[in-house]
C-alpha cells in the first residue's frame, strides 16, 4: 500500500511565523505536489515537483516555497504565515505517467492566529 | 467562472437511494475525468477515472463523460451508510495529467 505521510494533523502558528509541513511518501513516486482545500473552493495546487530539486508553481504559490532535497519528502514553507492561509493542507504523490491517480496523506489542519 | 463546477450540496439520500453526482466544466482540453472520495478528516482517494468520454462502471459505482456537453457524472447504485462522504470530481489534460483541477466538492450523507 502507498502511504503518504505528513508530520502534523493539527498546527497552530502565530501570524509571521515560518511555518514547514513535511510530507514523506514510501512508494519512490516521481511526482509529489501539494494543495490546500478551503470550503467553497475545493482542492487547489500550490506547488509541485516532478523530480528531486525541481519545483513548478500551481495556482496559488503566493506566500509559499517548497523544497524537495531528497525523492521521498516534499516540504512546504510558508515564510510568513498569515491569517488567509488558515486552511488545510493536503500533501499528495504520484508515479511518472500516471498523474490522474494521485494518493494524498490524511491532511494538516492549519490555523494561524 | 471556474474551470470546473460541481455543486456543493449537502446531499441527503435515504439508504438504497440511486445517487447521482455531477461536474460540469470548460475547458475543452480535459481528456482525463476522475472522481475522488474523501471521508471525513481523511485525504482523498480515487474512486474511478475515465479516459475522454463514454461510461465506466466498477460494482455499484458508474462514471459517465460526455465530452459534448462537457458534462460528467457518477452514479451510486444501492447506496449504503458507508458511502456517506465527500465526492471530488477532478479533470486533466493529455499534456499534463499531473496537474489535476477539482470541483469543489458534493457532499453525500446516506442516512440508514
Amino acid at each position: 500500500d502507498v502511504k503518504v505521510t505528513q508530520s502534523s494533523r493539527y498546527l497552530v502558528k502565530r501570524t509571521g511565523e515560518k511555518v514547514f509541513l513535511e510530507c514523506v511518501q514510501d512508494m519512490d513516486h516521481e511526482n509529489m505536489f501539494w494543495y490546500r482545500q478551503d470550503p467553497g473552493l475545493g482542492l487547489r495546487l500550490i506547488y509541485f515537483s516532478y523530480d528531486v530539486k525541481m519545483k513548478e508553481k500551481g495556482d496559488i504559490p503566493e506566500g509559499y516555497s517548497v523544497s524537495r532535497e531528497k525523492k521521498e519528502r516534499f516540504s512546504l514553507i510558508l515564510e510568513s504565515a498569515s491569517t488567509n492561509q488558515t486552511s488545510m493542507y493536503l500533501c499528495a504523490s504520484t508515479p511518472a505517467g500516471t498523474g490522474y491517480e494521485q494518493y494524498f496523506g490524511p491532511g494538516t489542519r492549519l490555523t494561524v492566529t | 467562472q471556474k474551470e470546473v463546477e460541481q455543486d456543493p450540496g449537502p446531499l441527503s439520500v435515504p439508504e438504497g437511494a440511486i445517487v447521482s453526482l455531477n461536474c460540469t466544466y470548460s475547458n475543452s482540453a480535459f481528456q482525463y475525468f476522475m472522481w475522488y472520495r474523501q471521508y471525513s478528516r481523511k485525504g482523498p482517494e480515487l474512486l474511478m477515472y475515465t479516459y475522454s468520454s463514454g461510461n465506466k462502471e466498477d460494482g455499484r459505482f458508474t462514471a459517465q463523460v460526455d465530452k459534448s456537453s462537457k458534462y460528467i457524472s457518477l452514479f451510486i447504485r444501492d447506496s449504503q451508510p458507508s458511502d456517506s462522504a465527500t465526492y471530488l470530481c477532478a479533470m486533466a489534460s493529455s499534456g499534463n495529467t499531473g496537474k489535476l483541477i477539482f470541483g469543489q466538492g458534493t457532499t453525500l450523507q446516506v442516512k440508514p
